[in-house]
């Protein structure tokens, strides 16, 4: 069974502070790692990817990727109100359509 | 229209009734996707076309029937559903369905009596 975990939250951070989202993935052959953001009622929107071991930063958000771990992060920093929301990782894991699993999502609150 | 398009929006029935859900992409991309979010649930991938192309999922009951007449439209036909069928059906689009981002529609909220 190929899964993709994720700390359900909900994950309170104080407005202006560094958010940490984590998410585990089980085939060690996967290849690429995606973030996306899902605000209630809404659906999915992509905020990142990544492919390579390392850090990724596009604006305030960073993605962290370690395949001998199986894990990738998303940081966010100077964590805004508006970015309280749900964040969905979502992992390929061999490379073709159907095997892009998403994980359960973590509910981030952000309080000003 | 940009993006990926989702009609109807909301979208109730009976369980003996035949509807459909259309989505549309203006992205240029060739490769489609339906997907299924249910309540505290993770999202389900349901069906994948690829160059019109059906990847066969077994897991998803007869009851939903997918079709793609052309890369920038897909329909999945809905017939005799279950009250557990009721959920948000999201479609999404990529360009090659190895590996790339996909991109979502704003999906049909279904919800059956």
């Amino acid at each position: 069974q190929k899964e993709v975990e994720q700390n359900s939250g909900p994950l309170s951070v104080p407005e202006g502070a560094i958010a940490s989202l984590n998410c585990t993935y089980s085939d060690r052959g996967s290849q690429s790692f995606f973030w996306y953001r899902q605000y209630s009622g809404k659906s999915p929107e992509l905020i990142m990817f990544i492919y390579s071991n390392g850090d990724k930063e596009d604006g305030r958000f960073t993605a962290q990727l370690n395949k001998a771990s199986q894990y990738v992060s998303l940081l966010i920093r100077d964590s805004q109100p508006s970015d309280s929301a749900t964040y969905l990782c979502a992992v390929n894991m061999d490379n073709y359509g159907q095997n892009f699993v998403f994980g359960p999502g973590t509910r981030l609150s952000v309080l000003p | 229209e940009t993006g990926v398009t989702q009609t109807p929006r909301h979208l109730v029935m009976g369980m003996t009734n035949k509807k459909s859900l259309k989505c549309e992409q203006h992205l240029g991309h060739n490769a489609m996707y339906w997907y299924k979010q249910s309540a505290k649930k993770p999202l389900e991938l349901m069906f994948v076309y690829s160059l019109e192309e059906r990847v066969e999922n077994n897991s998803v009951p007869s009851r939903f029937s997918p079709e793609c007449p052309n890369s920038s439209h897909l329909f999945l036909h809905l017939h005799t559903l279950q009250p557990e069928d009721s959920a948000l059906y999201l479609c999404a689009s990529s360009q090659g369905h190895r590996g790339s981002e996909q991109f979502f529609g704003p999906g049909t909220r279904l919800t059956v009596l």
